[in-house]
């Protein structure tokens, strides 16, 4: 298995430019997560889907930041516009659900660093 | 809400010494607990997992951690360190669906 895979591993932008994020999840998994990472904050979650569809966004900081699971096999986080306190690790995640909910192991994507200048 | 308190941000050991992550929760009530471990400019991994049955948890690369219920306490720990366990190390609760993760402890181990 190929794991989840995320893209793009870097990017720089300026400010005020859009940003989106891409994550596949792993085959057959159905429930997938956004986290950030920074040195301040830690890991936070923004936002999780099952089946497809937004469960929690409590997490999103702000309206700026938005995501979309279209389909099983894709997701994105898009912030628009973005500013230098964005500046952070993406994580996307994903896990299969079982028949004790929301108990699986999460599987975590290699991460988009963001640097916004 | 759940949450996650790891005692230290920063330990700093030689090669050999033993080792005990700390790791507090906060949740009603009943939880799965979990360590992730994150090598450098690497993602994180599961080191180990506690759902139910015996408390004490045996993961990957000589790690435990013991569950204690009365105390809210899930702890790593390891007999003897390698340079190469220098990461983070993540404790993480998960109550009712989603995963919490406290702030994360630096090892950095000297050879």
């Amino acid at each position: 298995d190929a794991g989840v895979i995320q893209s793009p591993r870097h990017e720089v932008t300026e400010m005020g430019q859009e940003v989106t994020l891409r994550c596949k999840p792993i085959s057959g998994h159905n429930s997938l997560f956004w986290y950030r990472q920074t040195m301040m904050r830690g890991l936070e979650l923004l936002i999780y889907f099952n089946n497809n569809v937004p469960i929690d966004d409590s997490g999103m900081p702000e309206d700026r930041f938005s995501a979309k699971m279209p389909n099983a096999s894709f997701s994105t986080l898009k912030i628009q516009p973005s500013e230098p306190r964005d500046s952070a690790v993406y994580f996307c995640a994903s896990r299969s659900a079982s028949n004790r909910a929301n108990t699986g192991e999460l599987f975590f994507g290699e991460g988009s660093r963001l640097t916004v200048l | 809400a759940q949450s996650v308190s790891q005692h230290n941000h920063h330990v700093i050991l030689s090669e050999a010494a033993s080792l005990e992550l700390g790791c507090n929760y906060s949740y009603g009530g009943t939880v799965n607990l979990f360590w992730y471990v994150q090598y450098p400019g690497q993602h994180l991994q599961l080191l180990l997992k506690y759902f139910s049955g015996d408390p004490l948890v045996k993961g990957i690369k000589g790690f435990e951690a013991e569950f204690i219920k009365s105390k809210f306490s899930f702890n790593l720990r390891k007999p003897s360190v390698q340079w190469s366990d220098t990461a983070e190390y993540f404790c993480a609760v998960c109550g009712y669906s989603t995963l919490t993760f406290g702030k994360g402890t630096m090892l950095l181990v000297s050879p």
